[in-house]
């Protein structure tokens, strides 16, 4: 079974400035993970798939890097709708199962 | 426009069972790979289940397997989940949502609003 790990479990950042979030896998899920985030009282958005790739319609300021076991998510200059609960997720062994990550509160310092 | 409307939630008592609907509309239901994912109040998203596009294969958690069945009525554009057997650490609030089409890219391109359900005495 794949565990996937997110840290910080919170980030304090100011509006404008960088938020880079990590996410990790217990064994390779090749380049199938996705990031999504989640507004208090909403469902989830999709952001990222295949690591790197945004989802229709999200700003070019999220991206997403990485592969294998080590992927990051990377907001350049928080605007003040971002402040939400990031969750990655990995696909890698679809249709079977699915596996979130725990989150990342990005809040406003 | 996309829309997954889910029904069906409410307060039942441990040991007792639920089903919950999902209504698609905006897209041909019947093309898609669906499921059900759940959020315990203030925790993450765990995936509870997966359905093919004609029912045909259905993929399960391990700690809802035999207890919750998920099915589709293409005919019907709509989605269920059956709930028996409901423990109380079945509360949460339960999502629809569709996966997207692009081969090797099995991602939630659309969510529902979430159905809420409390498993409690």
């Amino acid at each position: 079974e794949i565990v996937m790990t997110q840290s910080p479990a919170t980030l304090s950042v100011s509006p404008g400035e960088r938020a880079t979030l990590s996410c990790r896998a217990s064994q390779s899920v090749s380049s199938n993970l996705a990031w999504y985030q989640q507004k208090p009282g909403q469902a989830p958005r999709l952001l990222i798939y295949g690591a790197s790739t945004r989802a229709t319609g999200i700003p070019a300021r999220f991206s997403g890097s990485g592969s294998g076991t080590e992927f990051t998510l990377t907001i350049s200059s928080l605007q003040s709708e971002d402040f939400a609960v990031y969750y990655c997720q990995q696909y890698n062994n679809w249709p079977t199962i699915f596996t979130f990550g725990p989150g990342t509160k990005v809040d406003i310092k | 426009e996309v829309q997954l409307v889910e029904s069906g939630g409410g307060l039942v008592q441990p040991g007792g069972s639920l089903r919950l609907s999902c209504a698609a509309s905006g897209f041909t239901f019947s093309s898609y790979w669906m499921s059900w994912v759940r959020q315990a109040p203030g925790k993450g998203l765990e995936w509870v289940a997966n359905i093919k596009q004609d029912g045909s294969e259905k993929y399960y958690v391990d700690s809802v397997k035999g207890r919750f069945t998920i099915s589709r009525d293409n005919a019907k554009n709509s989605l269920y989940l059956q709930m028996n057997s409901l423990r109380a650490e079945d509360t949460a609030v339960y999502y629809c949502a569709r996966v997207s089409p692009t081969p090797g890219i099995a991602v939630y391109d659309y969510w529902g609003q979430g159905t809420l359900v409390t498993v409690s005495s």
